[in-house]
């Protein structure tokens, strides 16, 4: 079975700093890759996927994050971030079939001012 | 707007008691899935359902049931035999190629037991 690993369970960083949210995965067939994000007490928002092509993928909100087979890994960054950030931040993995989801422990990001 | 509602937001409970946690969605997905969260465990999968009247479990199912008598509709029952049921309990559905097969979650419920 695959598993995803975000090994930072929580990420400090000033207002204004670049951030880098790490998530790795253990299966090396195909894969699909998404990074959630969840607001207290609120559900899961997709903030970006990757399916297939580029490897970088980027969102609306300034957030990004690349797609390593070789390293089996989908990291998430920012190059300034918001106090508006601050949330906890999921990576999730598909394989084939798109029947199941594995997801990580999550990673808190606390954007100070 | 489509979504997906869970009710109730909260949720309490005595000990030796069953409940079940709705959930709707109006999206027209046939996929729909129950996971479980706790703190720095991140998401478990529960149930999972690909269509009507199917569904199968997941890696944490023992304790739980579910059904899936319509599309819309997936309700979640903890039983009694769910030995630390507290948690934040999350909906989702899932579309198919055309959505790029995402999922969309609900607001969850947040269940304790007293």
């Amino acid at each position: 079975a695959q598993s995803v690993t975000q090994l930072d369970s929580q990420v400090p960083v000033f207002e204004e700093a670049p951030v880098e949210l790490r998530c790795n995965y253990s299966s090396s067939v195909s894969v699909y890759l998404f990074w959630y994000v969840q607001y207290p007490n609120q559900g899961l928002q997709l903030l970006l996927k990757y399916l297939s092509g580029s490897t970088l993928v980027e969102s609306i909100n300034g957030f990004e994050a690349e797609f390593n087979k070789s390293q089996t890994s989908f990291h998430l960054r920012k190059p300034s971030v918001h106090i508006s950030d601050t949330a906890e931040y999921f990576c999730a993995v598909s394989e084939d079939n798109f029947n199941k989801f594995y997801f990580g422990s999550g990673t808190k990001l606390n954007v100070k001012p | 707007d489509g979504g997906i509602t869970q009710s109730p937001k909260y949720l309490f409970r005595k000990e030796g008691q069953n409940v079940t946690l709705s959930c709707e969605q109006n999206l027209n997905h046939d996929a729909m899935y129950w996971y479980r969260q706790d703190p720095g465990q991140g998401l478990r999968l529960i149930y999972y359902s690909q269509i009507v009247n199917d569904f199968q479990k997941g890696d944490i199912a023992e304790g739980y049931s579910v059904s899936r008598e319509k599309k819309e509709s997936f309700p979640l029952t903890v039983t009694s035999a769910q030995k630390n049921p507290t948690a934040f309990y999350l909906c989702a559905s899932k579309g198919g190629p055309d959505h790029y097969n995402e999922q969309f979650f609900g607001p969850g419920t947040r269940l304790t037991v007293l």
